[in-house]
Protein backbone atom coordinates (compact mmCIF):
# COMPACT_ATOMS: atom_id res chain seq x y z
CA UNK A 1 0.00 0.00 0.00
CA UNK A 2 1.33 3.64 -0.94
CA UNK A 3 0.31 4.65 2.33
CA UNK A 4 2.98 2.91 4.91
CA UNK A 5 6.28 2.21 3.53
CA UNK A 6 8.80 -0.70 5.28
CA UNK A 7 12.24 -0.78 5.60
CA UNK A 8 14.42 -2.70 5.28
CA UNK A 9 12.38 -5.05 2.71
CA UNK A 10 14.71 -7.98 4.00
CA UNK A 11 17.70 -8.10 6.36
CA UNK A 12 20.12 -10.55 7.54
CA UNK A 13 22.02 -10.17 10.87
CA UNK A 14 23.85 -12.03 13.69
CA UNK A 15 23.01 -13.20 16.85
CA UNK A 16 23.55 -10.35 19.21
CA UNK A 17 23.65 -7.65 16.91
CA UNK A 18 21.00 -5.08 17.40
CA UNK A 19 18.25 -4.32 14.94
CA UNK A 20 15.84 -1.63 13.87
CA UNK A 21 13.24 -1.94 11.79
CA UNK A 22 11.20 1.17 10.19
CA UNK A 23 7.62 1.75 9.41
CA UNK A 24 6.69 5.05 7.50
CA UNK A 25 3.22 6.64 6.81
CA UNK A 26 1.67 8.74 4.59
CA UNK A 27 -1.93 8.31 5.97
CA UNK A 28 -1.84 10.59 9.53
CA UNK A 29 -3.20 7.73 10.91
CA UNK A 30 -3.16 7.52 14.94
CA UNK A 31 -2.72 4.18 15.75
CA UNK A 32 0.49 1.61 14.33
CA UNK A 33 0.88 -1.98 15.01
CA UNK A 34 4.15 -4.33 15.03
CA UNK A 35 3.50 -7.97 13.94
CA UNK A 36 5.54 -10.90 13.44
CA UNK A 37 4.31 -13.82 11.07
CA UNK A 38 5.14 -17.00 11.78
CA UNK A 39 4.28 -20.36 10.36
CA UNK A 40 1.35 -22.06 12.12
CA UNK A 41 1.11 -18.88 14.53
CA UNK A 42 -0.22 -16.21 12.00
CA UNK A 43 0.18 -12.54 13.01
CA UNK A 44 1.14 -11.98 16.61
CA UNK A 45 1.31 -8.41 17.63
CA UNK A 46 4.43 -7.88 19.14
CA UNK A 47 3.87 -3.69 20.29
CA UNK A 48 1.62 -0.77 19.19
CA UNK A 49 1.07 2.57 19.06
CA UNK A 50 -1.87 4.67 20.14
CA UNK A 51 -0.36 8.18 19.36
CA UNK A 52 3.18 9.74 19.70
CA UNK A 53 5.17 8.29 22.67
CA UNK A 54 2.32 6.63 23.45
CA UNK A 55 3.24 2.80 23.41
CA UNK A 56 2.25 -0.18 24.82
CA UNK A 57 2.90 -4.27 24.61
CA UNK A 58 1.60 -6.97 22.72
CA UNK A 59 1.21 -10.31 23.06
CA UNK A 60 5.16 -11.29 22.45
CA UNK A 61 7.38 -8.09 23.53
CA UNK A 62 9.75 -9.85 25.08
CA UNK A 63 12.98 -9.14 23.06
CA UNK A 64 11.77 -6.41 21.42
CA UNK A 65 10.84 -2.27 21.52
CA UNK A 66 9.82 0.65 20.13
CA UNK A 67 9.45 3.85 19.72
CA UNK A 68 6.87 6.81 17.99
CA UNK A 69 8.75 10.35 18.24
CA UNK A 70 6.50 11.40 14.81
CA UNK A 71 2.57 9.99 14.38
CA UNK A 72 4.11 9.19 10.90
CA UNK A 73 7.54 6.43 12.23
CA UNK A 74 7.15 3.97 14.13
CA UNK A 75 10.46 2.00 15.06
CA UNK A 76 10.59 -1.29 16.23
CA UNK A 77 14.21 -2.68 17.77
CA UNK A 78 15.68 -6.12 18.50
CA UNK A 79 18.28 -4.95 21.09
CA UNK A 80 20.41 -8.36 20.67
CA UNK A 81 18.93 -10.54 17.91
CA UNK A 82 18.35 -14.28 18.38
CA UNK A 83 17.99 -17.00 16.00
CA UNK A 84 13.90 -17.02 17.30
CA UNK A 85 13.67 -13.62 15.86
CA UNK A 86 14.07 -14.68 12.17
CA UNK A 87 10.40 -13.83 11.05
CA UNK A 88 8.90 -11.85 8.76
CA UNK A 89 7.24 -8.59 10.43
CA UNK A 90 4.42 -6.70 9.13
CA UNK A 91 3.52 -2.57 10.46
CA UNK A 92 0.31 -1.72 9.74
CA UNK A 93 -1.59 1.24 10.58
CA UNK A 94 -5.33 2.12 11.19
CA UNK A 95 -7.41 5.28 11.95
CA UNK A 96 -9.74 5.78 14.80
CA UNK A 97 -13.12 4.13 14.37
CA UNK A 98 -12.04 1.48 11.76
CA UNK A 99 -13.78 -1.67 12.99
CA UNK A 100 -15.31 -2.30 9.72
CA UNK A 101 -12.19 -2.36 7.83
CA UNK A 102 -9.09 -3.02 10.34
CA UNK A 103 -5.79 -2.18 9.77
CA UNK A 104 -3.60 -1.24 6.67
CA UNK A 105 -0.63 -3.78 6.21
CA UNK A 106 2.91 -2.65 5.31
CA UNK A 107 4.15 -5.36 2.33
CA UNK A 108 6.61 -6.52 5.83
CA UNK A 109 10.45 -6.93 6.08
CA UNK A 110 11.64 -10.44 6.23
CA UNK A 111 14.61 -10.68 9.20
CA UNK A 112 17.16 -13.55 9.36
CA UNK A 113 19.14 -14.00 12.49
CA UNK A 114 22.23 -16.29 11.91
CA UNK B 1 -3.89 -21.32 23.74
CA UNK B 2 -5.07 -19.34 20.72
CA UNK B 3 -7.99 -17.14 20.96
CA UNK B 4 -9.12 -17.83 17.21
CA UNK B 5 -8.42 -21.04 14.86
CA UNK B 6 -8.18 -21.86 12.19
CA UNK B 7 -7.85 -25.56 11.99
CA UNK B 8 -7.69 -25.99 8.25
CA UNK B 9 -3.97 -25.15 7.67
CA UNK B 10 -4.29 -25.79 3.63
CA UNK B 11 -7.29 -26.15 0.87
CA UNK B 12 -7.70 -26.90 -2.60
CA UNK B 13 -10.59 -26.24 -4.61
CA UNK B 14 -11.41 -26.31 -8.27
CA UNK B 15 -11.80 -23.39 -10.50
CA UNK B 16 -15.88 -22.46 -10.42
CA UNK B 17 -16.47 -24.24 -7.30
CA UNK B 18 -17.29 -23.03 -3.46
CA UNK B 19 -14.50 -22.33 -1.33
CA UNK B 20 -15.28 -22.86 2.59
CA UNK B 21 -13.03 -21.47 4.94
CA UNK B 22 -13.74 -22.02 8.57
CA UNK B 23 -12.35 -20.14 11.91
CA UNK B 24 -13.35 -20.74 15.06
CA UNK B 25 -12.68 -18.45 18.15
CA UNK B 26 -13.17 -19.20 22.26
CA UNK B 27 -13.15 -15.62 23.26
CA UNK B 28 -17.34 -14.71 23.56
CA UNK B 29 -16.31 -11.23 24.14
CA UNK B 30 -15.36 -11.11 20.47
CA UNK B 31 -17.77 -8.60 18.23
CA UNK B 32 -15.99 -7.61 15.35
CA UNK B 33 -14.77 -10.27 12.41
CA UNK B 34 -12.57 -9.31 9.26
CA UNK B 35 -11.11 -11.59 6.64
CA UNK B 36 -7.88 -10.88 5.11
CA UNK B 37 -6.09 -12.30 1.81
CA UNK B 38 -2.17 -12.33 1.34
CA UNK B 39 -0.11 -13.41 -1.19
CA UNK B 40 3.21 -13.96 -0.98
CA UNK B 41 5.93 -11.07 -0.42
CA UNK B 42 3.20 -8.98 0.42
CA UNK B 43 1.42 -7.19 3.06
CA UNK B 44 -2.02 -8.75 4.27
CA UNK B 45 -5.29 -7.07 2.15
CA UNK B 46 -8.80 -6.68 3.60
CA UNK B 47 -11.15 -8.70 2.11
CA UNK B 48 -14.47 -8.45 4.46
CA UNK B 49 -16.02 -8.11 7.73
CA UNK B 50 -18.92 -8.79 9.75
CA UNK B 51 -20.45 -7.39 13.39
CA UNK B 52 -21.81 -9.77 16.18
CA UNK B 53 -25.48 -7.67 14.97
CA UNK B 54 -25.56 -9.77 11.92
CA UNK B 55 -24.73 -13.03 10.73
CA UNK B 56 -23.98 -12.93 7.44
CA UNK B 57 -22.40 -10.22 5.07
CA UNK B 58 -21.74 -10.35 1.50
CA UNK B 59 -19.73 -8.45 -0.92
CA UNK B 60 -19.21 -10.16 -4.48
CA UNK B 61 -18.16 -13.41 -4.74
CA UNK B 62 -17.21 -13.30 -0.80
CA UNK B 63 -19.68 -13.97 1.71
CA UNK B 64 -18.97 -13.96 5.45
CA UNK B 65 -21.59 -16.31 7.87
CA UNK B 66 -21.10 -15.95 12.12
CA UNK B 67 -22.91 -18.55 14.33
CA UNK B 68 -22.20 -16.76 17.77
CA UNK B 69 -23.94 -19.54 19.63
CA UNK B 70 -21.26 -21.71 18.01
CA UNK B 71 -18.16 -19.47 18.07
CA UNK B 72 -18.12 -19.75 14.64
CA UNK B 73 -17.92 -18.08 11.23
CA UNK B 74 -17.03 -19.26 7.69
CA UNK B 75 -15.81 -17.27 4.54
CA UNK B 76 -17.64 -18.22 1.48
CA UNK B 77 -15.65 -17.85 -2.10
CA UNK B 78 -18.26 -18.33 -5.34
CA UNK B 79 -17.13 -19.13 -7.95
CA UNK B 80 -13.57 -19.92 -6.66
CA UNK B 81 -11.17 -18.49 -9.13
CA UNK B 82 -6.92 -19.16 -9.65
CA UNK B 83 -6.32 -15.72 -8.62
CA UNK B 84 -8.02 -16.33 -4.81
CA UNK B 85 -5.27 -18.72 -4.41
CA UNK B 86 -3.39 -17.05 -1.47
CA UNK B 87 -3.53 -17.52 1.85
CA UNK B 88 -6.41 -16.20 4.20
CA UNK B 89 -6.75 -14.97 7.89
CA UNK B 90 -9.56 -14.50 10.38
CA UNK B 91 -9.12 -11.77 12.87
CA UNK B 92 -11.65 -10.84 15.81
CA UNK B 93 -11.95 -8.31 18.50
CA UNK B 94 -14.01 -7.28 21.29
CA UNK B 95 -13.11 -3.47 20.35
CA UNK B 96 -15.53 -1.11 19.40
CA UNK B 97 -13.16 1.01 18.11
CA UNK B 98 -11.80 -1.30 16.38
CA UNK B 99 -8.42 -2.18 17.61
CA UNK B 100 -6.24 -5.11 19.09
CA UNK B 101 -7.51 -7.87 16.71
CA UNK B 102 -6.15 -11.28 17.13
CA UNK B 103 -5.44 -13.13 14.37
CA UNK B 104 -5.65 -16.69 13.41
CA UNK B 105 -2.89 -18.99 11.77
CA UNK B 106 -4.12 -18.73 8.03
CA UNK B 107 -5.70 -20.98 5.90
CA UNK B 108 -3.76 -21.84 2.15
CA UNK B 109 -6.44 -21.64 -0.34
CA UNK B 110 -5.18 -23.15 -3.97
CA UNK B 111 -7.76 -22.76 -6.38
CA UNK B 112 -6.51 -25.16 -9.64
CA UNK B 113 -8.11 -24.65 -12.90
Amino acid sequence: DAGITQSPRHKVTETGTPVTLRCHQTENHRYMYWYRQDPGHGLRLIHYSYGVKDTDKGEVSDGYSVSRSKTEDFLLTLESATSSQTSVYFCAISEYGTVNYGYTFGSGTRLTVV
Amino acid sequence: DQQVKQNSPSLSVQEGRISILNCDYTNSMFDYFLWYKKYPAEGPTFLISISSIKDKNEDGRFTVFLNKSAKHLSLHIVPSQPGDSAVYFCAASDDNYGQNFVFGPGTRLSVLP
